[in-house]
């Protein structure tokens, strides 16, 4: 079946660090891969997203590259800031299983100044 | 263009109330979603609606019924509302070609 995996929080990390949190997929078919952002009190909003292998999703100086071989979709920023402080999700969307999403549990990211 | 709108915000119940919670979308979507989201299980899907008349259930269906009232609606009901049904509900709608999906705010439930 599907499934994501995703690092486990939460993750704390001082302003200009390196960040990255790591995403595993199980799937059946050839599937999407997005990450999402949730921050406090708010919905998720699509953050990147990546379509096929070898695909790189960007956005706000976050990127993600869909590798087939290891079956992941790890996130990375080179320079975090306060404001990136909010929940990631990792998810999948298959179209085999009728484009339903699948999602990971989540990694909380704190900023601090 | 306001999105996925949903009603109300907060609410607490006693065990054993029901109520309905109301989702609607503006952006002409035929995929509608209901996910729970609890601390360290992520999002969890409870009902679909893939187009205006058809509904199908998800993961965790139980206790929950959903009506898809048209193309812009869908609303989740909890008939007889328990404890473990404590969590925050959000709605989402997708086009299947995009592939994308657009939450709401949430609704945040407390059953006591």
């Amino acid at each position: 079946g599907n499934s994501v995996t995703q690092m486990e929080g939460p993750v704390t990390l001082s302003e200009e660090a390196f960040l990255t949190i790591n995403c595993t997929y199980t799937a059946t078919g050839y599937p999407s891969l997005f990450w999402y952002v949730q921050y406090p009190g708010e919905g998720l909003q699509l953050l990147l997203k990546a379509t096929k292998a070898d695909d790189k999703g960007s956005n706000k100086g976050f990127e993600a590259t869909y590798r087939k071989e290891t079956t992941s979709f790890h996130l990375e920023k080179g320079s975090v800031q306060v404001s990136d402080s909010a929940v990631y999700f990792c998810a999948l969307s298959d179209r085999s299983t009728g484009n339903q999403f699948y999602f990971g549990t989540g990694t909380s990211l704190t900023v601090i100044p | 263009n306001a999105g996925v709108t949903q009603t109300p915000k907060f609410q607490v119940l006693k065990t054993g109330q029901s109520m309905t919670l109301q989702c609607a979308q503006d952006m002409n979507h035929n995929s509608m979603y209901w996910y729970r989201q609890d601390p360290g299980m992520g999002l969890r899907l409870i009902y679909y609606s893939a187009s205006e008349g058809t509904t199908d259930k998800g993961e965790v269906p139980n206790g929950y019924n959903v009506s898809r009232l048209n193309k812009r609606e869908f609303s989740l009901r909890l008939e007889s509302a328990a404890p473990s049904q404590t969590s925050v509900y959000f709605c989402a709608s997708s086009e299947p070609s995009a592939r994308i999906q657009y939450f709401g705010p949430g609704t945040r439930l407390l059953v006591l």
